[in-house]
């Protein structure tokens, strides 16, 4: 296993549009986590599955948003009407999910969102 | 301190010299405090998870000590080199995740 993976790398779009990325976590870890990251911010949380299931979801992820891990392995990241304040890294890490405060979270390279 | 404050934001050393930034987190209900580095186009790659007052961790050049009764921990790096050019994020555990930093950007002079 080489890490997380994350798909696309870039993605560009126009506001109004669609866009969904994707994420697969390393295959043993239970916990995966989306996180969005700005110009001069660190990643800030956006929500987290332990396994299929989708345990917190922060107040940045507003109802354009939705995550799903169907079978509690890739995730999936939508994104619908998208705006111009979307345009963001979108990271994606997983973790082993057995002690979830001081386990390691592995992170993915992100998906780079630009909204025209 | 209610959340994660690394300072300097940005810090340029020469090649051959050492340098130490800090993180300030909240310091009750503390559970643990994660350093990541994160190179510009590459993955955010964790360096240590502490979580004990006192902790001290190293990895290779790099070092980490925690203070958790004032709420605070320094990454040291020894003698810089080209490579150590990157953002070193600070987060602390709350809850179920972690709640990171704005993060140090650290420029290596040749």
């Amino acid at each position: 296993d080489t890490g997380v993976s994350q798909n696309p790398r870039h993605k560009i779009t126009k506001r109004g549009q669609n866009v969904t990325f994707r994420c697969d976590p390393i295959s043993e870890h239970n916990r995966l986590y989306w996180y969005r990251q700005t110009l001069g911010q660190g990643p800030e949380f956006l929500t987290y599955f332990q396994n299929e299931a989708q345990l917190e979801k922060s107040r940045l992820l507003s109802d354009r948003f939705s995550a799903e891990r169907p079978k509690g392995s890739f995730s999936t990241l939508e994104i619908q009407r998208t705006e111009q304040g979307d345009s963001a890294m979108y990271l994606c890490a997983s973790s082993l999910g057995v002690a979830a405060r001081t386990d390691t979270q592995y992170f993915g390279p992100g998906t780079r969102l630009t909204v025209l | 301190i209610l959340n994660v404050e690394q300072s300097p934001q940005s810090l340029h050393v020469q090649e051959g010299d050492s340098t130490n930034f800090t993180c300030s987190f909240p310091s009750s209900n503390f559970y643990a405090l994660h350093w990541y580095r994160w190179e510009t186009a590459k993955s955010p790659e964790a360096l240590f998870v502490m979580t004990l007052n006192g902790d001290e961790k190293k990895k290779g050049r790099i070092s980490a000590t925690l203070n958790t009764k004032e709420g605070y921990s320094y990454l040291y790096i020894k003698g810089s080199q080209p490579e150590d050019s990157a953002t070193y994020l600070c987060a602390f555990s709350r809850d179920d995740k972690i709640i990171f930093g704005k993060g140090t950007r650290l420029h290596i002079l040749p």
